[in-house]
């Protein structure tokens, strides 16, 4: 199976910043979403991004299959965008394989 | 689209006892996949169906867990003879063809005491 690697580990920000989170991948994938899991434990889909560039609201997403790297922009962060932040993808099979996530914490 | 459905939300339970957890997925999602997630990991894969059929297994799914989805609609997870690492959130998600996105329920959180 793959092996998907995110970056930073954890990240602090003052609301109002923007940050850029990193996900590598050792092979190319054929799925990869991008999820928030928030405080309570729920994983929310943000972005299908196999490949491309996708934008929702102050969140955007860029994958360069061909380099297997994913971006995830968050512009003008909110004390609500807290949580953990993973990539996931599979290429063979169905089961998507996590990164280890960054743990973003946004301070008012 | 009322989303994939979990339940229940929490168990706790002592070491030794079974217990049971349901998924119901999206509607006609007839992808159903299982996952683990212990305390600060990513999620990890345990089991898929495709309609009824159980088709990949992980190494994690011990002879003491086991899965179904009787009917092609909700499944369940099954562990026997619970173990304190059986501690973690078990998540279900659903797609409706291969290659498309997995939505994720909020999950069952299992403590065992």
């Amino acid at each position: 199976g793959i092996q998907v690697e995110q970056s930073p580990p954890d990240l602090i920000l003052q609301e109002g910043a923007n940050s850029t989170l990193r996900c590598n991948f050792s092979d190319s994938v054929n799925n990869l979403q991008w999820f928030h899991q928030n405080p309570w434990g729920q994983l929310i889909n943000l972005f299908y991004i196999p490949s491309g560039t996708k934008q929702n609201g102050r969140l955007s997403a860029t994958t360069v299959a061909t380099e297997r790297y994913s971006l995830l922009y968050i512009s003008s962060s909110q004390t609500t965008d807290s949580g953990v932040y993973f990539c996931a993808g599979y290429n063979a099979g169905n089961m998507l394989t996590f990164g280890g996530g960054t743990r973003l914490m946004v301070k008012p | 689209d009322t989303g994939v459905s979990q339940n229940p939300r929490h168990k706790i339970t002592k070491r030794g006892q079974n217990v049971t957890f349901r998924c119901d997925p999206i509607s006609e999602h007839n992808r159903l996949y299982w996952y683990r997630q212990t305390l600060g990991q990513g999620p990890e894969f345990l089991t898929y169906f495709q309609n009824e059929a159980q088709l990949e297994k992980s190494r994690l799914l011990s002879d003491r867990f086991s899965a179904e989805r009787p009917k092609g609609s909700f499944s369940t997870l099954e562990i026997q003879r619970t173990e304190q690492g059986d501690s973690a959130m078990y998540l279900c998600a659903s797609s409706i063809l291969q290659g498309q996105p997995q939505h994720f329920g909020d999950g069952t959180r299992l403590s065992i005491l």
